[in-house]
């Protein structure tokens, strides 16, 4: 049974500073990765999807790696600003499905 | 990016009604979705999946029963929490695939609360 493992739960920092956020999961034959910002009471918006044979997504101050022999991603935020703060979450996806595995999240504070 | 909308955000019944929550694939036709329901400081956990024009498909300890999933046509998912109890206070949101894509996308989420 796939389980997916997000360190730290929670985060804080100063605004400007450089971040990784950390996913391992246990499974290593995923289908995609997907790094999911969630706001309170919101749904959730998709940040970076890592397909199985990828090792990066970059969108803007975002970064995502994957290595999926050892079951781990980071998300990799520069120059945080107080915007990013939100809860994020990491997801696989089963293989050839389109389910996804979640972790608890991490729960980012930026603080001005 | 594709549009998934879900109704109503938020819902506070009355113990022993029933609720309904509509997921919505505005821009395209989603032949399957998908429901998940996170607790608080919990995970999001796929309640089941949802295929047009036949019968949901339940995850593990999901009563079928109690969680009713219509997948009418290609655009619409219901799922209809029957005899609702506190204990099913949640938040429950749906995604939806595009055929040909790589990613689901995920509707905006409904806050139910049961008094």
């Amino acid at each position: 049974k796939q389980e997916v493992t997000q360190i730290p739960a929670a985060l804080s920092v100063p605004e400007g500073e450089n971040l990784v956020l950390n996913c391992s999961f246990t499974d290593s034959a995923i289908y995609n990765l997907q790094w999911f910002r969630q706001d309170p009471g919101k749904g959730l918006t998709s940040l970076l999807l890592i397909q199985s044979s990828q090792r990066e997504q970059t969108s803007g101050r975002l970064n995502a790696s994957l290595d999926k022999s050892s079951g781990r991603s980071t998300l990799y935020i520069a120059a945080s600003q107080p915007g990013d703060s939100a809860t994020y979450l990491c997801a696989v996806g089963r293989g050839g499905s389109e389910k996804l595995v979640f972790g608890k999240g991490t729960k980012l504070t930026v603080n001005p | 990016g594709a549009v998934v909308s879900q109704h109503p955000s938020r819902v506070i019944c009355k113990s022993g009604t029933s609720v309904k929550i509509e997921c919505r694939s505005l821009d395209f036709q989603a032949t399957t979705m998908f429901w998940y329901r996170q607790f608080p400081k919990q995970s999001l956990m796929l309640m089941a999946t949802s295929n047009e024009g036949s019968k949901a498909t339940y995850e593990q300890g999901v009563e079928k029963d109690k969680f009713l999933i219509n997948h009418a046509s290609l655009t619409l998912s219901t799922l209809t929490v029957t005899s609702a109890h506190p204990e099913d206070s949640s938040f429950y949101i749906c995604s939806a695939f595009r055929q040909g894509a790589t990613e689901a996308f995920f509707g905006q989420g409904t806050r139910l609360t049961v008094v």
